[in-house]
């Protein structure tokens, strides 16, 4: 079937522009994480959505990040003013939370902010 | 919060084994995840093991956990050149009060020489 679905697989930004970055979660699944490598970084996460309940976003690294899920599946990463430092690969993943709790990883959208 | 280490290089033989290690701080984690990302590609689901086992067995993995000292290892049998990739070790807390979220270690490169 379908897996995790990403856009724009790249994406090049000037500093200070905002960047929305999309995630299709696979058909059923209830859970769906951002998360951002980078080669200072390495993988971090971001924030997670689990069906209705509040979304934690623990990871978030500043105000600027913000991440909506409408209707309980599409995911939307948006960057407001964009840093250089904003400079990763944004992955998103989904799966079902609880029980062994698999994430099964898109492919990434790479974002350069120039 | 969590911290996870591996070792940065691992260098085999084709046909040799490989055993990829990794340590973590967080005893409460529940499932213990084996990544892998080949160049330029996403993260791929390779294994994970439940916490209250020792050794799981899949194909040519071999994950082995010993809980009390916080070290998980993957064993690669008979490794192949497209074995070569970068392998994460990512514990959750699936189950518990984080909803799975993983935290990545930085990630072994693993090379296989023919």
């Amino acid at each position: 079937g379908a897996g995790v679905s990403q856009s724009p697989s790249n994406k090049v930004t000037e500093k200070g522009k905002d960047v929305e970055l999309r995630c299709d979660p696979i058909s059923g699944h209830t859970a769906l994480y951002w998360y951002r490598q980078s080669l200072g970084q390495g993988l971090e996460f971001l924030i997670y959505f689990q069906g209705n309940s509040a979304p934690d976003k623990s990871g978030l690294p500043s105000d600027r990040f913000s991440a909506e899920r409408t209707g309980g599946s599409v995911s939307t990463l948006t960057i407001q003013r964009t840093q250089q430092e904003d400079s990763a690969v944004y992955l998103c993943a989904s799966g079902t939370s609880g029980s062994s709790g698999e994430q099964f990883f898109g492919p990434g959208t790479r974002l350069t902010v120039l | 919060g969590e911290d996870v280490e591996q070792s940065l290089f691992l260098s085999v033989r084709e046909g040799d084994s490989s055993v990829i290690n990794c340590t973590y701080t967080d005893s409460s984690s529940t499932y213990l995840y084996w990544y892998k990302q080949e160049p330029g590609a996403g993260l791929q689901l390779l294994t994970y093991i439940f916490s209250n086992m020792d050794m799981k067995q899949d194909q040519r993995l071999t994950v082995l956990l010993n809980k009390k000292d916080k070290h998980l290892s993957l064993r690669i049998a008979d490794t192949q050149t497209g074995d070569s990739a970068i392998y994460f070790c990512a514990p959750s807390d699936a189950g518990g009060t984080s909803y799975g979220k993983l935290t990545f270690g930085q990630g072994t490169i693993l090379t296989v020489h023919p």
